[in-house]
């Protein structure tokens, strides 16, 4: 069972075009967080959501997490080529459990 | 600071083989874990320390054992390879258990087995 439900699973844009990938549960998480991970590497933090209902802005990416902590969305304005890569979602069910992770969504943005 | 390391890049074995993957971090965090990446799949998680001394299991444990001697040091051990293992390996480290902190990976190992 994926804990984790991320959608779309794949996502072709133009430059410049606004787009939103969803993380969703069925379950509450004491935390999110967002990953970007390019080829041949790790995935590297982008941010994390604690309290239901917060927005967090990075640049042009605006990351929310529900009211009801179950699920999170991340926004992107503006697309461009560099946000190319598998943005991650991973959430754990209380403080000290480990993180679990959605499949993915694989962006690619052209220019 | 290096960071996360992890040796080797590459690695191909046979079934049945046994090989260490090495995963060693310079940040004294007292976290570390295992996840494997295969293609659809995400990130799993296969074991985890909170602390030199301290394992537990993950979600796909099976066919892995680890041991945390060190805070530094934390290998993956594979008794007998099989193709079912071939995947995308990766070791990561945060400060603390809590999990909100951040975490901080590798650069992956590749290993397929044949």
């Amino acid at each position: 069972t994926q804990l984790l439900e991320q959608s779309p699973q794949f996502l072709s844009i133009q430059e410049g075009e606004n787009l939103t990938v969803y993380c969703n549960s069925s379950s509450v998480f004491s935390s999110l967080q967002w990953y970007r991970q390019e080829p041949g590497e790790g995935p590297v933090l982008l941010v994390t959501v604690v309290t239901g209902g917060e927005v967090k802005k990075l640049k042009r990416l605006t990351f929310q997490f529900g009211d009801a902590r179950k699920d999170s969305s991340l926004h992107i304005t503006a697309a461009q080529p560099g946000d190319t890569g598998l943005y991650l979602c991973a959430g754990a069910r209380s403080g000290n459990t480990p993180l679990v992770f959605g499949k993915g969504t694989r962006l690619s943005v052209i220019a | 600071n290096a960071g996360v390391t992890q040796t080797p890049k590459f690695q191909v074995l046979k079934t049945g083989q046994s090989m260490t993957l090495q995963c060693a971090q310079d940040m004294n965090h007292e976290y570390m874990s295992w996840y494997r990446q295969d293609p659809g799949m995400g990130l799993r998680l296969i074991h985890y320390s909170v602390g030199a001394g301290i394992t537990d299991q993950g979600e796909v444990p099976n066919g892995y054992n680890v041991s945390r001697s060190t805070t530094e040091d934390f290998p993956l051990r594979l008794l007998s390879a099989a193709p079912s293992q071939t995947s995308v390996y990766f070791c990561a480290s945060r400060e603390g258990a809590y999990s909100y902190n951040e975490q901080f990976f590798g650069p992956g190992t590749r290993l397929t087995v044949l």
